[in-house]
């Protein structure tokens, strides 16, 4: 059973341009978040996804865009990139409301994403 | 504003002695509390949790202890491994207002080096 799984691993854009990153959630789960990582911070919440709509948003301006599919997985979409953007994005996926209660939460090995 | 706080970036204590990893939060609403470890290159993973209606909770080597009056809850590790190396971070997790999972709202890290 593939846990969560994140693409590109890695990859770097140029200011002002656009980016797509992937993830695909866990078996069986249905949500998925969406966080940033930049470097000696912990993860930020951006956003979560739930039946295809944007539930909970963090705070991120709206350069910061989402879709989740049919099948659960979903894309994050950041418009006109900073410097500032660099960071590690993880995706973590989920079942339920209680999942962290039920310790379900798993998250992905995360995108570094290099703004030059 | 930071509603999760580590205060101590890093951490360094002998193989077989016990680990103490601090977290402080400033959330009244927090009412689930959890530990993740991350290693390079690698998503975060779960480690331990906490209910807010619980001061205790043990895991084998793991023990998270919560004192709800003082917002304040810690890590044992006891004794210390040197696999146990890694980035540890402290969680609230926060319930959705509707549909989905509950956010989580994360400290900034304690890296923990345990020497052979």
């Amino acid at each position: 059973d593939a846990g969560v799984t994140q693409s590109p691993t890695h990859l770097i854009k140029t200011r002002g341009q656009q980016v797509t990153l992937r993830c695909s959630p866990k078996s069986g789960h249905d949500t998925v978040s969406w966080y940033q990582q930049a470097l000696g911070q912990g993860p930020q919440f951006i956003f979560q996804y739930y039946e295809e709509e944007e539930r909970q948003r963090g705070n991120f301006p709206d350069r910061f865009s989402g879709h989740q599919f049919p099948n659960y997985s979903s894309e994050l979409n950041v418009n006109a990139l900073l410097l500032g953007d660099s960071a590690l994005y993880l995706c973590a996926s989920s079942l339920g409301v209680f999942a962290a209660v039920g310790n379900t939460i798993y998250f992905g090995e995360g995108s570094w994403l290099t703004v030059v | 504003d930071q509603q999760v706080k580590q205060n101590s970036p890093s951490l360094s204590v002998q193989e077989g002695r016990i680990s103490i990893l601090n977290c402080d939060y400033t959330n009244s609403m927090f009412d689930y509390f959890l530990w993740y470890k991350k290693y390079p290159a690698e998503g975060p993973t779960f480690l331990i949790s906490i209910s807010s209606i619980k001061d205790k909770n043990e895991d084998g080597r793991f023990t998270v202890f919560l004192n709800k009056s003082a917002k304040h809850l810690s890590l044992h590790i006891v004794p210390s491994q040197p696999g146990d190396s890694a980035v540890y971070f402290c969680a609230a997790s926060v319930l959705p207002p509707q549909g989905g999972s509950e956010k989580l709202v994360f400290g900034k890290g304690t890296k923990l080096t345990v020497n052979p």
